[in-house]
């Protein structure tokens, strides 16, 4: 059973309008949860990262919110450039003996249209 | 730094024979992670290493699988006698402690 859910496979948006990821996870010992970027043809990329203690962490063009109640977080992308285009991974771990082992969701495929 | 270090990164073998894949981790690191991506099940780890020790094989979906990391700079992962489903893109991670994880190329494992 997936303990951390990406229901969209895939994602088409136009470039300099918003992109957002979703992600749920069901089990409640996480607390910490990352995302990863992949393009074709590479390993994954370490994208954005957020705290159970938090909602909301941003960096630069790129927003994590995290609904603790809802089991719920979501990747935001303004603007969307065509270079966002690849497969973003969402990942959640519980804090276990100080290890973060996350967990991967099977990712959802962004493409950004010029 | 070179990052992590993938080899093969194709393969192309025949149902029944041995495959190994290679990894050299970034230096310095102390965790080692296989995993293993598919279109039905994405991303799913299959064995992680603490200094050179496993720690979690669970993931690894049969005894066909094995992996060893005889010391700080290399592991492998082998499959014996592979099938065609184990046709995948094999990623090694490493990561330095709680820190986040460091991905290689891949290998991509086509077994006919």
């Amino acid at each position: 059973d997936q303990q951390v859910k990406q229901n969209s496979p895939s994602l088409s948006v136009q470039e300099g309008r918003i992109s957002i990821l979703n992600c749920d996870y069901t089990n409640s010992m996480f607390d910490y949860f990352l995302w990863y970027k992949k393009y074709p043809a590479e390993g994954p990329t370490f994208l954005i990262s957020i705290s159970s203690i938090k909602d909301k962490n941003e960096d630069g063009r790129f927003t994590v919110f995290l609904n603790k109640s809802a089991k719920h977080l979501s990747l935001h992308i303004v603007p969307s450039q065509p270079g966002d285009s690849a497969v973003y991974f969402c990942a959640a771990s519980p804090k276990e003996g100080g290890s973060y082992i996350p967990t991967f969701g099977r990712g959802t495929s962004l493409i950004v249209h010029p | 730094d070179a990052g992590v270090i993938q080899s093969p990164r194709h393969e192309v073998t025949e149902m029944g024979q041995e495959v190994t894949l290679r990894c050299k981790p970034i230096s310095g690191h102390d965790y080692l992670f296989w995993y293993r991506q598919t279109m039905m099940r994405g991303l799913e780890l299959l064995i992680y290493f603490n200094n050179n020790v496993p720690i979690d094989d669970s993931g690894m979906p049969e005894d066909r699988f094995s992996a060893k990391m005889p010391n700080a700079s290399f592991s492998t992962l082998k499959i014996q006698p592979s099938e065609p489903r184990d046709s995948a893109v094999y990623f090694c991670a490493s990561s330095r402690s709680t820190d986040t994880q460091y991905f290689g190329p891949g290998t991509r494992l086509t077994v006919l």
